[in-house]
C-alpha cells in the first residue's frame, strides 16, 4: 500500500513563496507521475502540475509561470514550489501518485 | 486544452435510487478518463480508470462507461455513504478535473 504525506507551512504571507513536499512510503517515486492538485474553499479539484521520469514537468497553464515541482529520489520525496502568492491561492493541496492521494494540507496566504 | 463538463451539478436522490453522472470532454480522449469520490475532510478516492475499471477495493454498484467524448458513472443502488462530490478527471498530458457533482441525499 502507498502512503503520501504532505508537509510545510500551514501560513503563507502574500507574495512570498509556497514550499511543500510529499513524503512516499510503501513504492518507489521513479517510475510514476508524481501529481500536486489543490481545493480552494469552496471550490473544486484543481490540478496543478506533475514531475516524470525525475526530469519531465507539465504544469497547468494557469500557473505554469509561478509553479515548479521536482523530485528528490534519494529521499522518496517530491516537492511544489508555488511563488508570487496571493489570497487565491489558500487552498487544501494534496500529493497524488497513480490513484493515491496524501490526506492534504491546508495552506492559507495571509498577512 | 480539453474542458470536461460536468452534469448535473447536483443530484437529489434517496438511498436505494440510482444515481448517473456525467462527464463531457470538449475533445476525443479516448479511454484516458478517471472517476474521484471526495468527501469533506478527506483525500479523494479513486473510483474508476480507463473509462470502465473499477480501482481495487470499490463496490461493484460503480460502474464507469463510455469512450472519446461521453463517459458516465453509474451508482446503480445509492448507500448512505455514497452522498459525495464526484469528479472525473482526464488522464493524459492535462489531467485537468471536471468541474464535480454534487450528490445529495433527498
Amino acid at each position: 500500500q502507498v502512503h503520501l504525506h504532505e508537509s510545510g507551512p500551514g501560513l503563507v504571507k502574500p507574495s512570498e513563496t509556497l514550499s511543500l513536499t510529499c513524503s512516499v512510503s510503501g513504492d518507489s517515486v521513479s517510475g510514476y507521475y508524481l501529481n500536486w492538485i489543490r481545493q480552494p474553499p469552496g471550490k473544486g479539484l484543481e490540478w496543478i502540475g506533475y514531475i516524470y521520469n525525475s526530469g519531465s514537468t507539465n504544469y497547468n497553464p494557469s500557473l505554469k509561470s509561478r509553479v515548479t515541482i521536482s523530485v528528490d529520489p534519494s529521499k522518496n520525496q517530491f516537492s511544489l514550489k508555488l511563488n508570487s502568492v496571493t489570497a487565491a491561492d489558500t487552498a487544501v493541496y494534496y500529493c497524488e501518485i497513480a490513484g493515491y492521494w496524501g490526506q492534504g494540507t491546508l495552506v492559507t496566504v495571509s498577512s | 486544452d480539453i474542458v470536461l463538463t460536468q452534469s448535473p451539478a447536483t443530484l437529489s436522490l434517496s438511498p436505494g435510487e440510482r444515481a448517473t453522472l456525467s462527464c463531457r470532454a470538449s475533445q476525443s480522449l479516448g479511454n484516458s478518463l478517471a472517476w474521484y469520490q471526495h468527501k469533506p475532510g478527506q483525500a479523494p478516492r479513486l473510483l474508476i480508470y480507463r473509462a470502465s475499471s473499477r480501482a481495487a477495493g470499490i463496490p461493484a454498484r460503480f460502474s464507469g462507461s463510455g469512450s472519446g467524448t461521453d463517459f458516465t458513472l453509474t451508482i446503480s443502488s445509492l448507500e448512505p455513504e455514497d452522498f459525495a462530490v464526484y469528479y472525473c478527471q482526464q488522464r493524459n498530458n492535462w489531467p485537468l478535473f471536471g468541474g464535480g457533482t454534487k450528490v445529495e441525499i433527498k
